[in-house]
């Protein structure tokens, strides 16, 4: 039984570009959460997916985006980067939207430069 | 608005010892909690979780508690081990008038068990 995954592991981006984070959700599960943990710090949440839409979002700026494909598997989009959005970058899949334990990927290290 | 605390922010033990973690929340409005494990750069493995109507869950050498009333949770381990040693993250899920929010986390606490 696949867990949850993402890629990539980790990757390096430049103030002012553009990154997206992939996430496939663990088997069952057809909702997807995003959370943001910046070091030393507990994740934050981003946005959650269900029936490919944006069913609640955390205090989060436009530049954070997302999807959620027909299989259940979501992706991340983060625009204009800046420094401050380095972090580690975790999905989480759940079934449903009741308030089920959501189980979490390794998640993606992203660091800007 | 709801906000979690975990003390201590750090904790060394020599390994065999028994230790509590605690951890706090501001409104009691919530539909669970879950203790999670963090190993360094890792992601979130999930310990225990705990439903608003129970009083505790166990899973081996830990227990988990929760006081809903007063905003407090603790996690007990026994007999601790090397093994053990990572960072530990306590999140509760809030309830909005039947609606549920998404997981709200503490800080955590970084354990570090010496053999």
């Amino acid at each position: 039984d696949a867990g949850v995954t993402q890629s990539p592991t980790h990757l390096i981006k430049t103030r002012g570009q553009q990154v997206t984070l992939r996430c496939s959700p663990k088997s069952g599960h057809d909702t997807v959460s995003w959370y943001q943990q910046a070091l030393g710090q507990g994740p934050q949440f981003i946005f959650q997916y269900y029936e490919e839409e944006e069913r609640q979002r955390g205090n989060f700026p436009d530049r954070f985006s997302g999807h959620q494909f027909p299989n259940y598997s979501s992706e991340l989009n983060v625009n204009a980067l800046l420094l401050g959005d380095s972090a580690l970058y975790l999905c989480a899949s759940s079934l449903g939207q009741s308030p089920y334990e959501q189980y979490f990927g390794p998640g993606t290290r992203l660091t800007v430069t | 608005k709801q906000e979690v605390t975990q003390i201590p922010a750090a904790l060394s033990v020599p390994e065999g010892e028994n230790l509590v973690l605690n951890c706090s929340f501001t409104d009691s409005a919530i539909y669970n909690l879950q203790w999670f494990r963090q190993d360094p750069g890792k992601g979130l493995t999930s310990l225990l979780l705990i439903q608003s109507s129970q009083r505790e869950q166990t899973s081996g050498r830990l227990n988990a508690s929760l006081d809903k009333s007063s905003g407090r949770s603790t996690l007990y381990i026994a007999a601790s081990q090397p093994g053990d040693s990572a960072t530990y993250l306590c999140a509760v899920r809030p309830n909005y008038g039947g609606s549920q929010g998404n997981l709200i986390f503490g800080k955590g606490t970084k354990l570090s068990v010496k053999p």
